[in-house]
């Protein structure tokens, strides 16, 4: 059966340090990944999205990158976070296309101070 | 644009009760794809249901059920005898080609609370 694991599950952060958060998925090959970020516990915005190596769309301009070094790897990064960027971030996956469900990691809880 | 709408922000039932979750979308498609995840207090979306819109058949799993109108744009989601359990973030999703990738949008969330 598939996994997905993300971490770290909680991050307190200052202002202006970098991020990495990473997500692997086990038990399937090359599936799509997605990063999304949910604000204030409620709507779940995506951020990026894979659909193999090397290959990474954003979907909003943000202070965020992501990269996919790995094909079950999928990492989050910052070079300076903002306070905005607090939040809970997800990563998904998903066989194939957005057509198919996805399945979601635990989480990461970041706060940034 | 696609959009999904879920009007209901919160909604609070005592436990027995059944409690329907709304959801109405947007899309220019004719095929797409429509989805209901929970989440739960621990925080991960755990994945309920998918419907392609060529299949208009309702749904029943246990406790749960959908209706599925397209006439209405609408999705809906049935919690019958509703359970402690039950109480979490529910979020209606909405899949469809656009410019030549599949877009996928979520609705708002409702949160459901579930009273003893």
């Amino acid at each position: 059966s598939q996994t997905i694991h993300q971490w770290p599950a909680t991050l307190v952060q200052p202002v202006g340090s970098p991020l990495s958060l990473e997500c692997t998925v086990e038990g399937t090959s090359n599936p799509n990944l997605y990063w999304y970020r949910q604000a204030a516990g409620r709507g779940l915005q995506l951020l990026f999205y894979s659909v193999g190596i090397g290959q990474i769309s954003s979907e909003v301009p943000q202070n965020l990158s992501a990269s996919r070094p790995q094909d079950r790897q999928f990492i989050l990064s910052s070079k300076k976070l903002l306070l905005s960027d607090s939040g809970f971030y997800l990563c998904a996956w998903s066989e194939g296309s957005l057509r198919n469900e996805q399945y979601f990691g635990p989480g990461t809880r970041l706060t940034v101070t | 644009a696609q959009k999904v709408t879920q009007a209901q922000t919160e909604i609070s039932v005592v436990e027995k009760e059944d409690v329907t979750l709304d959801c109405v979308y947007e899309t220019r498609d004719t095929t797409y794809y429509l989805f209901w995840y929970k989440q739960p207090p621990s925080g991960e979306l755990v994945f309920l249901i998918r419907r392609n819109s060529f299949d208009e058949q309702n749904e029943i799993s246990g406790r749960y059920s959908w209706n599925f109108q397209k006439s209405t744009s609408s999705f809906n989601f049935t919690i019958t005898a509703s359970q402690v359990v039950d109480s979490a973030v529910y979020f209606c999703a909405l899949s469809e080609n656009s410019g030549g990738y599949q877009k996928v949008t979520f609705g708002t969330g409702t949160k459901l609370q579930v009273i003893p």
